[in-house]
Formats: C-alpha cells, structure tokens, sequence
C-alpha cells in the first residue's frame, strides 16, 4: 500500500526566501503530483513528474522526482505572499486507477 | 475552471439522513473519481469510474455508494449519514482509463448535524 509523507506540514517564511518541501513515498509510485490548494476551495494541479530524474519549473515553483530515493520535492524560489497555499503531494500507484494517495499537505504562509 | 461541475455547493442535512452528491466530468473525460477531505482523514480517494463501471475502490464506507450514468455524470449517495461524516466532497474526472491527469471540480461542502 502506498504512503506519502510530506514535510513540513507548516512553514511560516518571509517574500524573497527560497524553500523546499518534501515529499516521501514508501513504494513505487507510478508518478509523482503536486497540487496546490487555496482555503475553502478545490485542488490545483501544479506538476505531474513521470519518471526518474524529472524536473519541472513554472515561475518560482520546480519540482523534482527521485524514484531510487522514493522522494520528490517543491523548491519555492524568492517567495512571494500569493504563494500561501496548502501544497499537496500525491502518488499514484495503480497506473490511473485506485485513485491518488495523498500527503497531509503542506500549509504555507508567506509574510511580507 | 477545470470543466468539472458538482452540485450541490454546500449541504447541511442532520445525522441519520441520506444525500446525493452530483458531478459532470469534463466533455468527453470518461472516468470519474470521488475524494473526501475531512481534517481527521485528509484527502481519501473512495471510488473510481470508467464509462460506466466501477473501476477501483478505496477507503468508501459501506453506507456509501456510487454509480456513473450513460451521459458519463457521477452520483455519491451517502446514507445513515454521521457527524464524522462532514468534510468537502471532490469529483475529479480524466479522459480515459490510465489517463495521469485528474481534474478535480470545486467539491461539495456537506455538513451533518
């Protein structure tokens, strides 16, 4: 059965500092989500990462997949306060069917 | 906007009631999955449709149940419902069978009082 941990489940960090949040899964995982989450509303899809070694950038977000590590990760660079959110990761082992494991998620506050 | 729609937006119906929960995939996706995200559980995955059938099934408590009509649009009935059983309810659908991306719709709010 597939599990996902992430950390930190919070982080409180100031505009213009970089950040990573992790994401540990326990076995193959076919491919490896990223989704962000506003309060109160529904999930966003940031990234799929499908194979050893991806990588994926858009604006200050990258995230990468380390399948021999079982790890992937969302570095924030230069943070901006429109990036608080709660940042989920998921794993998905049946090849798109038995749904997404998730993360706890991640909830980030970005102060000016 | 992801093209999936639920309704309703929010529920608030008492303890021992049933409700259904409705979502339309996106145009022509055929597979639709159910999530519910509580603040005990997180988000669970509960069940999965393909054109139809029921493809996979996860942590889906047997007071609930699920079906995919021939326009492709989802139901989740949930009965004998709890207090526990508040959270947000998300459909998420996806073009085909092993397809990687899901798109998640705006969930349904339901709370029991």
């Amino acid at each position: 059965e597939l599990k996902v941990e992430q950390n930190p489940l919070f982080l409180s960090m100031q505009e213009g500092k970089n950040y990573t949040i992790y994401c540990n899964y326990s076995t193959t995982s076919d491919r490896l989500y990223w989704y962000r989450q506003d309060p109160g509303k529904s999930l966003e899809s940031l990234f799929v990462l499908l194979s050893n070694g991806a990588v994926k950038q858009e604006g200050r977000l990258m995230a990468s997949l380390d399948t021999k590590a079982r790890l992937s990760t969302l570095h924030i660079t230069a943070a901006v306060h429109d990036l608080s959110a709660t940042y989920f990761c998921a794993g998905d082992s049946g090849g798109g069917a038995d749904g997404l494991t998730f993360g706890k998620g991640t909830h980030l506050i970005i102060q000016p | 906007d992801s093209g999936v729609t639920q309704t309703p937006k929010h529920l608030i119906t008492a303890t021992g009631q049933r409700v259904t929960l409705r979502c339309s995939p996106r145009s022509g996706d055929l597979s639709v999955y159910w999530y519910q995200q509580s603040l005990d559980q997180g988000l669970q995955f509960l069940i999965q449709y393909y054109n139809g059938e029921e493809r996979a099934k996860g942590n889906i408590l047997e007071r609930f149940s699920a079906q995919q009509f021939p326009d492709l649009h989802s139901e989740l009935n949930l009965s004998s419902l709890e207090l526990g059983d508040s959270a947000l309810y998300f459909c998420a659908s996806s073009p085909w069978r092993d397809s990687y991306e899901q798109y998640f719709g705006p969930g349904t709010r339901l709370t029991v009082t």
